[in-house]
């Protein structure tokens, strides 16, 4: 099976703007988290989904928001960009039957300048 | 709250040498920990789970809820091993906290 894709791999953005990153999980899967990883913080939860609705949520900004189609593939969208919010964005997807092992995406790595 | 704390951010090992990547956490919920391994140019994997109880390429995890601690052993490093780990502990569904990560570097 393929592993956990991420789109794009890299973006550079200017503050104001907004990005949309996406992610399609293993086939099968149906959950889909996604992670910001930074050096500062490290890696923090940001919200999962599963079957189209959301069903966790980390502690980030309403800037911050996500959706699942119906095809499980993902995207996470974050709108008026601050520097803070550089960071490597990570998805993983995980099958129902797990007993809790998430499979990651390379990530997407933004920039905000 | 839950919270995943790894002492050492930098752990530095010769060959052959026992390595111990501490973990400790507070959780007031029944804990489940993970430790995740990333190695160069690869992405985030899972290593093992203290459910599984389980023995991966030598290492091994036990659970120690008296001193909250899920420490990762292994008795003999190889260099191999050499990369950034992860204790992680799950909340509910696929939500993890993460510890901040202890870089292994296992010398010639």
């Amino acid at each position: 099976k393929a592993g956990v894709t991420q789109t794009p791999r890299y973006l550079i953005k200017t503050r104001g703007q907004q990005v949309t990153l996406s992610c399609s999980p293993i086939s099968g899967h149906r959950s889909v988290s996604w992670y910001q990883q930074t050096p500062g913080q490290g890696l923090q939860f940001l919200f999962e989904y599963f079957s189209e609705t959301q069903r966790n949520k980390g502690n980030f900004p309403g800037r911050f928001s996500g959706r699942q189609f119906s095809n499980s593939r993902s995207e996470m969208n974050v709108s008026t960009l601050e520097l803070g919010d550089s960071a490597l964005y990570l998805c993983a997807s995980k099958d129902r039957a797990s007993t809790g092992e998430l499979f990651f995406g390379e990530g997407s790595r933004l920039t905000v300048l | 709250a839950q919270r995943v704390t790894q002492p050492e951010k930098l752990l530095s090992v010769f060959k052959g040498a026992p390595v111990e990547l501490k973990c400790n956490y507070s959780y007031s919920g029944s804990p489940e920990l993970f430790w995740y391994v990333q190695y160069s140019r690869q992405r985030l994997q899972l290593l093992l789970r203290h459910i599984s109880r389980e023995s991966i390429k030598g290492f091994t995890a036990d659970l120690n809820k008296g001193e909250t601690s899920f420490h990762l052993k292994k008795p003999f490093a190889q260099e191999e091993d050499s990369a950034m780990y992860y204790c992680a502990l799950k909340t509910s569904g696929s939500r993890l906290t993460f510890g901040e990560g202890t870089q292994l570097t296992v010398n010639p």
